[in-house]
């Protein structure tokens, strides 16, 4: 079965300032997808940036880009010129494509990390 | 406006009461699911539904139940087997499960008294 680990429950950076959340993953397939979710204090979640496993070139949205390594199974979402609106708890996600039975195409969360921006 | 709406956002039962959840989308999408949310926990995935008529359950399905007679909606009934219902209880939906991302509803908090 597939795990999502991130390993830090919380993190601090200055406003302004870049930081890089990490995620690790455990899986045996090779084609999936993977996620970051933003959630605020309002709780709504939102999607920050998506990469397909089968794409080299790592994924970027406007301030947030990641890092991805396949090899080594990580997934790391870098946060430039950090905002005080960028503080919430975010979320690494897998999404497998099958060949494991009942969990395909289905979404596995790791535990989150709390980014706090400090002005 | 398309979107994913809950209600309600706040929601108290008192023990051995069985409580639902609604879960409401105008985005046309295929598939939806129901997540739990626990402190310091990521989502867990209690039941999801591709299609009309057919749901699947997740990783933590006991003490739950859902329909899915329409494909707008996907209500979530929490019954007096759940052993520990009170958190936040989380919607979603994608217009492909196997590919696309999934869009968020803004939640319920179920609280048992």
């Amino acid at each position: 079965a597939q795990t999502v680990t991130q390993s830090q429950p919380e993190m601090s950076v200055q406003e302004a300032e870049t930081v890089t959340l990490s995620c690790t993953y455990d899986t045996s397939e090779s084609d999936y997808y993977l996620f970051w979710y933003k959630q605020p204090p309002s709780r709504q979640m939102i999607l920050v940036i998506r990469q397909e496993a089968y794409k080299q070139q790592n994924a970027t949205e406007n301030r947030f880009s990641v890092n991805f390594q396949k090899a080594a199974k990580s997934f790391s979402l870098k946060i430039s010129d950090s905002q005080l609106g960028d503080a919430a708890m975010y979320f690494c996600a897998y999404r497998g494509l099958g060949g494991d039975g009942g969990s395909q195409g289905n979404l596995i969360f790791g535990k989150g990390t709390k980014l706090s921006v400090k002005p | 406006d398309g979107g994913i709406t809950q209600s309600p956002k706040y929601l108290f039962r008192k023990e051995g009461q069985n409580v639902t959840l609604s879960c409401e989308q105008n985005l046309n999408h295929d598939a939806m699911y129901w997540y739990r949310q626990d402190p310091g926990q990521g989502l867990r995935l209690i039941y999801y539904s591709q299609i009309v008529n057919d749901f699947q359950k997740g990783d933590i399905a006991e003490g739950y139940s859902v329909s899915r007679e329409k494909k707008e909606s996907f209500p979530l009934t929490v019954t007096s087997a759940q052993k520990n219902p009170t958190a936040f209880y989380l919607c979603a939906s994608t217009t492909n499960f196997f590919v696309n991302e999934q869009f968020f509803g803004p939640g319920t908090r179920l609280t048992v008294l």
